[in-house]
């Protein structure tokens, strides 16, 4: 069954630089979930869509942008990046137009602040 | 603050013998869901638990809800190695089309041979 993508798996970036993570959920999926896991912690939550629309907020910085497309992916978009950014950047997808809110993760993008 | 204290924080067990993990909340989930993850990797969904009292088999592994939708547990009977891991409980609150996952800090199980 196809899974949640996420790309890039991997990136590197410098301080102050900008980063795009891009997420395509799992087909017929409606809703997205962005959350970021630093070393060692549980993740936590940034922001979801539904619909294309924003549905929820949660720790994310100003400095974070997201927006879901037409087509249902989604992208993180990050600027002026800190050494604080580092970390697992994961998307999950989930049907919640139709009643079943379980969220299914994608591998993961880790992002790298140098 | 973790909004679900999961414990124990690490758990070192014999192949053969029986475990219980746990996760606790003050506050209620409209579900709780169970996580394993590999370092680096996605965290996969085991089980969803929704209605209070509920008791999921998979397996070897047993996932319970409390009736008042705050707590859960997870109990492996004879672990084997492979079901060495992180383990991750992680409650949904929310309204329809809205439900962020707030997740407990993990316990990390080793099982060994």
């Amino acid at each position: 069954a196809a899974g949640v993508i996420q790309s890039p798996r991997h990136l590197i970036k410098e301080k102050r630089e900008t980063a795009t993570l891009k997420c395509y959920p799992i087909p017929r999926h409606d809703t997205v979930y962005w959350y970021q896991q630093g070393p060692g912690q549980d993740p936590q939550f940034l922001i979801s869509f539904y619909e294309k629309m924003q549905s929820d907020k949660g720790s994310i910085p100003d400095r974070f942008s997201a927006q879901q497309f037409s087509d249902y992916h989604s992208e993180l978009n990050m600027s002026s990046l800190e050494l604080g950014d580092s970390a697992l950047y994961f998307c999950a997808s989930s049907l919640e137009g139709q009643g079943d809110y379980e969220q299914y993760f994608g591998p993961g993008t880790r992002l790298t602040v140098t | 603050t973790q909004l679900l204290e999961q414990s124990p924080q690490f758990l070192s067990i014999q192949e053969g013998e029986n475990l219980t993990v746990y996760c606790n909340s003050s506050s209620v989930f409209s579900s709780l869901q169970w996580y394993r993850q590999e370092p680096g990797e996605g965290p996969v969904l085991l089980v969803t638990v929704v209605t209070g009292g509920e008791v999921k088999k998979l397996k070897r592994l047993t996932f319970q809800f409390g009736d008042a939708r705050k707590d859960s547990s997870l109990h492996i009977t004879a672990a084997q190695p492979g079901d060495t891991g992180l383990y991750l409980c992680a409650g949904a609150t929310g309204g329809s089309n809205d439900y962020k996952l707030s997740f407990g800090a993990g316990t990390t199980v080793t099982v060994r041979a």
